[in-house]
């Protein structure tokens, strides 16, 4: 079984300044990969950044960097210089690889406020 | 840059009634979701499919729950009997195998309320 873990119910940070979102799993997977996703206020799910548990590098997408920390079972989201649409919900997410059609596993999700 | 879409955006319905929430993946994507949340909750998985049957499901996805890829573009997500506890915002999301990751890609989702 697969558990994701998000602290953070709420975060708050100024426009322009950047902000960490903490996220640790645990899986006795050997190889999976960990997701990002953002839900505006409107409701739909949009994929921000994906790690797979064998890279060698941390993920960068824009704005957006995944501090991924294998031995710690982190994978924390950084997103650079906030902007006031970066307001949202945002959920780290994983799965297992392999086989196409594995289910992902939510967060419980942290509510960022940019503030102007 | 192609999406999943899903239709309709928002459903009210009695207890009891039968829904039925449409769904079109990307088009070259093999695999399909439907995945729910429950307002103020994190998303629960509720059923995949590959290759016109089920994957995998969830306890969620009981008898009163059903799948269909009715044709090549529509996936569909059948309510029997509708219960209160059954509204949610209902995503439905894709993936490839050549994509990093497999990466599901969600639809807007339908928020079903159950009165």
């Amino acid at each position: 079984a697969q558990k994701i873990t998000q602290t953070q119910p709420g975060m708050f940070v100024q426009e322009k300044e950047a902000v960490t979102l903490d996220c640790t799993y645990d899986t006795s997977d050997p190889s999976y990969g960990l997701f990002w996703y953002k839900q505006p206020s409107s409701g739909e799910m949009i994929f921000l950044i994906y790690q797979g548990s064998y890279d060698q590098q941390n993920a960068t997408e824009g704005r957006y960097s995944l501090n991924f920390q294998k031995a710690r079972k982190s994978a924390n989201l950084v997103i650079s210089a906030s902007q006031l649409g970066d307001s949202a919900m945002y959920f780290c997410a994983m799965s297992p690889r392999g086989g196409g059609y594995q289910k992902v596993t939510f967060g419980t999700g942290t509510k960022l406020q940019v503030i102007p | 840059e192609p999406e999943v879409t899903q239709t309709p955006s928002h459903q009210v319905t009695q207890m009891g009634q039968e829904v039925i929430l449409r769904c079109v993946p990307i088009s070259n994507h093999l695999y399909f979701y439907w995945y729910r949340q429950i307002l103020g909750q994190k998303v629960e998985f509720l059923v995949s499919f590959y290759n016109n049957e089920i994957s995998e499901k969830s306890e969620i996805f009981d008898d009163q729950f059903s799948v269909e890829r009715p044709d090549g573009s529509n996936f569909t997500l059948k309510i029997r009997s509708t219960k209160l506890e059954d509204s949610a915002m209902y995503f439905c999301a894709s993936s490839a195998w050549d994509v990093p990751g497999e990466t599901q890609y969600f639809g807007p989702g339908t928020r079903l309320l159950v009165l």
